[in-house]
């Protein structure tokens, strides 16, 4: 079993849905981010966060550490939101970044 | 804005050949990674640096792979020979300090295919 599982990991939504990603993770954490990775590979962090929520924009992430879980949320989709979503935990134990797996987005117009 | 530099973006070799991959950091950037994503999957760590000094290669192959970042700035990462299971995508990322509170900032990656 991955130390870090992404759910769903594929997803595909019309345009304006309301687009929820979820993340589990086994070990203990620092740390836990969400990433964007457009096709071509070039990898953007959107959120690090080790408690608690942090909004950017359409954007909101969430965690909760003592179920070991994240979400990602993204109000108001729009195609341009297509891309693999990719979370990310910093192991307490060496401090390294274990990822998910990624879940592919697709916003339909 | 600053930005993590590869190169090349793309490249297509025949097994059992050499193959090599630059990447320079952000500028004063003292932590740099090299990961490898396999398509379908998310990144796995090949190799941290801090400065010059390698902190963690557990996962690198080290029997066909090197890397190095011999002035702490630039790095390298080789393959010898290439295998059709190399196939796949290769990140560098950097970070001012392998810390809870830095973000690692990831390059464009080199695509490489393996024939």
């Amino acid at each position: 079993k991955n130390e870090v599982e992404q759910s769903p990991q594929n997803l595909t939504a019309q345009e304006g849905e309301f687009i929820t990603i979820n993340c589990s993770y086994s070990v203990g954490i620092s740390a836990l981010h969400w990433l964007q990775q457009h096709p071509g590979g070039g990898i953007v962090s959107l959120f690090m966060l080790s408690s608690g929520k942090k909004k950017h924009g359409r954007l909101i992430a969430t965690i909760n550490i003592q179920e070991k879980h994240s979400s990602l949320h993204i109000t108001a989709s729009h195609p341009r939101d297509s891309a693999v979503y990719i979370c990310a935990v910093r192991s307490s134990q060496g401090g390294k970044l274990i990822f998910g797996q990624g879940t592919e987005l697709s916003v339909k117009p | 804005e600053a930005e993590v530099a590869q190169s090349p973006r793309y490249k297509i070799t025949e097994k059992s050949q050499a193959v090599a991959f630059w990447c320079d950091p952000i500028s004063g950037h003292a932590t740099l990674y090299w990961y490898r994503q396999i398509l379908g999957q998310g990144p796995e760590l090949l190799v941290q640096f801090q400065d010059e000094s390698v902190v963690d290669d557990s996962q690198l192959p080290k029997d066909r792979f090197s890397a190095e970042r011999l002035k702490g700035v630039d790095s390298t990462l080789k393959i010898q020979p290439a295998e059709l299971g190399d196939s796949a995508m290769y990140l560098c990322a950097s970070s001012p300090r392998d810390r809870d509170s830095y973000e690692q900032y990831f390059g464009p990656g080199t695509r490489l295919t393996v024939t």
